[in-house]
């Protein structure tokens, strides 16, 4: 069974502070991406990382992708109330014929 | 800006029963999936569905599972005989192509809840 470990699984800081939350797995991805879900809806897509290493930014927020393509973080610095939200990753595993897992989820609040 | 939706948005059945959850899927997507999200836990892929048939499927996805393209835009997923166990929100997403150049667009979610 392939796993998908977020951590931690619930953080609650004040606004300005920097953060980081981590997604591990035993299990080599192709690609692993990053939503962000909201209470009553769907996930909706931050970003897609695809090559070992590789680093993108999205604003305040960056996200990487381990060298062996088995882990992710994503950091989120000067933190803004409006940052908070579940955030979640999921990996298409390598030869999985594009299934997502997924992990459980880092619940977020930014306190003003 | 298109947008998967989903109907209805919380359906309530008695244990048993027959459901159908229905979603309408971006209009020049190809691709579409299930997933379900039992309360606190992860969210769970179900099946994925192309050119009229199932692709993959999870384990999750058992003979009680059925889906279906009824007409050019609609897409449905059967639960024949709900358990308690089945009580969770249901996804559907979309994509125009399939693997990580293409962006999986998820629906709002039906909460299920089986009494």
């Amino acid at each position: 069974t392939q796993l998908l470990e977020q951590s931690p699984q619930f953080l609650s800081i004040q606004e300005g502070e920097n953060l980081t939350v981590y997604c591990n797995s035993s299990s080599v991805f192709s690609s692993l991406q990053w939503y962000r879900q909201e209470p009553g809806e769907g996930p909706v897509l931050l970003v897609t990382v695809v090559t070992g290493g590789e680093v993108k930014k999205l604003k305040r927020l960056t996200f990487q992708f381990g060298d062996a393509r088995k882990d992710s973080s994503l950091h989120i610095t000067a933190a803004q109330p409006g940052d908070t939200g579940l955030y979640l990753c999921a990996g298409e595993v390598e030869d999985s014929n594009y299934q997502l897992i997924w992990g459980a989820g880092t619940k977020l609040i930014i306190k003003p | 800006e298109p947008e998967v939706t989903q109907t209805p948005s919380h359906q309530v059945t008695q244990m048993g029963q027959e459901v159908i959850l229905r979603c309408v899927p971006i209009s020049n997507h190809l691709y579409f999936y299930w997933y379900r999200q039992i309360l606190g836990q992860k969210v769970e892929f179900l099946v994925s569905f192309y050119n009229n048939e199932i692709s993959e499927k999870s384990e999750i996805f058992d003979d009680q599972f059925s889906v279906e393209r009824p007409d050019g835009s609609n897409f449905t997923l059967k639960i024949r005989s709900t358990k308690l166990e089945d009580s969770a929100m249901y996804f559907c997403a979309s994509s125009e192509g399939q693997g990580s150049s293409y962006e999986q667009y998820f629906g709002p979610g039906t909460r299920l809840t089986v009494t």
